[in-house]
């Protein structure tokens, strides 16, 4: 069974850091790309960044929103992905989660959600 | 960058009703698109991916179509667990970008 699993949400300051971890089980997670997607409270969804696999070598794309403040990269020891959220705003408060891309047709697709970690960005 | 326009924000509609929602792209974007379910307080649900294609497990009653830039997500036959709302999300390139979202009530 595909399972994955955020953690490393909470309160930080504005101008902090955060780092957020998601742990992938149930799939060869180096063959998978993983997606980051944040839901601000009351809002719709925004997609964040996305990892490709490692045959990609875990090369990323990013949100403008979030280009030079976010970083992801992967710990394949734990098969965990990990969003490195730096000069935060109060406008990056969100749920994130993460997402597994599947291989269909051709083409990396979205398949599976995490239950997502929530992040606040206040003084 | 890609917008993506749903319609309605949001509708009523009894149980064993037809639903249709409404998403366009602001560019052509060929079958590149999916539909999420997400329900109050939870993580989104893939629902369909190319536009027509469900994923495993989704029930018959959910449908996609369309290609292009207009795309329709129909419920055949709505059930109270179909409460949620609702986003389509085009995967052509980058930004991947979504609709605002559908909030679908039941009467």
């Amino acid at each position: 069974e595909v399972q994955l699993e955020e953690s490393g949400g909470g309160l930080v300051q504005p101008g902090g850091s955060l780092t957020l971890s998601c742990a992938g089980s149930g799939f060869s997670f180096s063959d998978h790309y993983m997606d980051w997607v944040r839901q601000a409270p009351g809002k719709g969804l925004e997609w964040v960044g996305r990892s490709r696999n490692k045959g990609n070598r875990y090369t990323t794309e990013y949100a403008a929103s979030v280009k030079g403040r976010f970083t992801i990269s992967r710990e394949e020891s734990k098969n965990s992905v990990i969003l490195q959220m730096s000069s935060l705003r109060t406008d990056d408060t969100a749920v994130y989660y993460c997402v597994r891309d599947g291989y269909y047709g051709g083409l990396w697709l979205w398949d599976y959600w995490g239950q997502g970690t929530p992040v606040t960005v206040s003084s | 960058d890609i917008q993506m326009t749903q319609s309605p924000s949001s509708l009523s509609a009894s149980v064993g009703d037809r639903v249709t929602i409404t998403c366009r792209a602001s560019q052509g974007i060929n079958n590149y698109l999916a539909w999420f379910q997400q329900k109050p307080g939870k993580a989104p649900k893939s629902l369909i991916y190319a536009a027509s294609t469900l994923q495993s497990g989704v029930p018959s009653r959910f449908s996609g179509s369309g290609s292009g830039t207009d795309f329709t997500l129909t419920i055949s036959s709505l059930q109270p667990e179909d409460s949620a709302t609702y986003y389509c999300q085009h995967y052509k390139g980058f930004p991947l970008t979504f609709g605002g979202g559908t909030r679908v009530e039941i009467k």
